[in-house]
């Protein structure tokens, strides 16, 4: 079975612009979380979705929003890209998000922003 | 308040040694999920193990075990005869939520573990 892929793997912009992040989840998964990982802050939730409703959400700006498609894939999106955005962006899915389901990640996306 | 506590900022182990890696948690939840990740400077986070609140047996993956102790709410990483390929980062992770209603995981601060030749 295909693992948790993201798109793209790496990315570079600059202050003010937007991106987009995509993930794509194990086949039969339909909970897609998202987090950002930095060096100071650690690994830090962003939001999870489940079938294509955003079920729980951490502590970041409105700049930072996210959606899933009816075939559980997922993108996130950052508007108006500051310096302390450059992170490494993480997808995991799992089958339903439930108490003991088991998360698996992607690869990460690593955003620099100039 | 932390609710999942990696004292460890970083080890060393010998190869073919044992080591354990130090995680405590804090949840008023009757039930909850731990899990241990690994991750290689690639930054691709790896599952390793999973142990349930309810669970009475240790869990065990292959090299990996999980000394849970429900009492002192830890739920340390052992890993077992230590190979090159086991240096990277280690995150202690806890599911819960069944009391909010709203599941989420929560992460440590990670350990990084070097394993000297």
């Amino acid at each position: 079975k295909a693992g948790v892929t993201q798109t793209p793997r790496y990315l570079i912009k600059t202050r003010g612009q937007q991106v987009t992040l995509s993930c794509s989840p194990i086949s039969g998964h339909r909970s897609v979380s998202w987090y950002q990982q930095t060096p100071g802050q650690g690994l830090q939730f962003l939001f999870e979705y489940f079938s294509e409703t955003q079920r729980n959400k951490g502590n970041f700006p409105g700049r930072f929003s996210g959606r899933q498609f009816s075939n559980s894939r997922s993108e996130m999106n950052v508007s108006t890209l500051e310096l302390g955005d450059s992170a490494l962006y993480l997808c995991a899915s799992s089958f339903s998000g439930g108490l003991t389901d088991t998360q698996y990640f992607g690869p990460g996306t690593r955003l620099t922003v100039l | 308040a932390q609710k999942i506590t990696q004292t460890q900022p970083g080890m060393f182990v010998q190869e073919k040694e044992a080591v354990t890696l130090d995680c405590t948690y804090d949840t008023s939840d009757p039930s909850y999920g731990l899990f241990w990740y690994k991750q290689p400077s690639s930054g691709e986070m790896i599952f390793l193990i999973y142990q349930g609140s309810y669970d009475q047996q240790n869990a065990t993956e292959g090299r990996y075990s999980l000394n849970f102790q429900k009492a002192r709410k830890s739920a340390n990483l052992v890993i077992s005869a230590s190979q090159l390929g086991d240096s990277a980062m280690y995150f202690c992770a806890m599911r819960e939520g069944e009391t909010s209603g709203t599941y989420k995981y929560i992460f440590g601060t990670g350990t990084r573990l070097k394993v000297l030749a």
